[in-house]
């Protein structure tokens, strides 16, 4: 299947800080990507729609203004959470399609730690 | 009342076993359907992908869509302990937006 790699697969950073996660597709263009945050023992939940070369499409209930998309090139969206809180602390993941039917991909995801 | 039910277990089974896990949803314009398999502080991985209603088998895992019911199952027959893992379904309008379930979490006993 498709590959998408995620970056780092874990971090702590001080709470007030801000933190960058990458999320690219190896081996298919992905004009589109997905981030979504995974609570333990809870189901994946939708956070925004990252789309090349314009704004990302943010869930209700998501700040755009805390939880910053750039999605540059269609191999690279990148998730910045900014001013991280203990709150914030999550699983990240990221997800790209292929094209066509839609079967998503998804990255290793990335363990954040805001102490 | 969630788009997507999925019970979270735990199920435990001897190796061997044949497992069923299984979704519920109220959504009538899902479409497409998936399952993922998840190991602890990974990424999900794709195991299943149908359209439709209809069965798909891919060596041990056959996959089953029921939408009179909206009713979706995913069988494991000869079950592993390397499949110990959660379980994911997921579902699309076809509109790349996936509703997952919570995930069932699955442990296989040697």
């Amino acid at each position: 299947g498709a590959v998408v790699s995620q970056h780092p697969s874990w971090v702590i950073c001080k709470s007030g800080t801000s933190v960058k996660i990458e999320c690219r597709s190896l081996d298919f263009q992905a004009t589109t990507m997905f981030w979504y945050r995974q609570f333990p023992k809870q189901s994946l939940m939708l956070m925004a729609t990252s789309n090349e070369g314009s704004k990302a499409t943010y869930e209700q209930g998501v700040e755009k203004d805390k939880f910053l998309i750039n999605h540059a090139s269609l191999t690279l969206s990148t998730l910045t959470v900014t001013s991280a809180h203990p709150e914030d602390s999550s699983f990240y993941i990221c997800s790209a399609w292929p094209g066509g039917p839609p079967e998503a991909f998804f990255g290793q995801g990335t363990r954040l730690t805001v102490v | 009342q969630k788009e997507v039910e999925q019970d979270p277990g735990p199920l435990s089974v001897p190796e061997g076993a044949i497992v069923s896990l299984n979704c519920t949803y109220s959504n009538s314009a899902f479409q497409y359907f998936m399952w993922y398999r998840q190991y602890s502080r990974k990424g999900p991985e794709l195991l299943m992908y149908t359209y439709s209603s209809g069965n798909k088998e891919d060596g041990r895992f056959t996959a089953q869509v029921d939408k009179s019911s909206k009713y979706i199952s995913l069988f494991i027959r000869d079950s592993q302990p390397s499949d110990s893992a959660t379980y994911l379904c997921a579902m699309s309008a076809g509109y790349q937006k996936v509703t997952f379930g919570t995930g069932t979490k699955l442990q296989v006993i040697p």
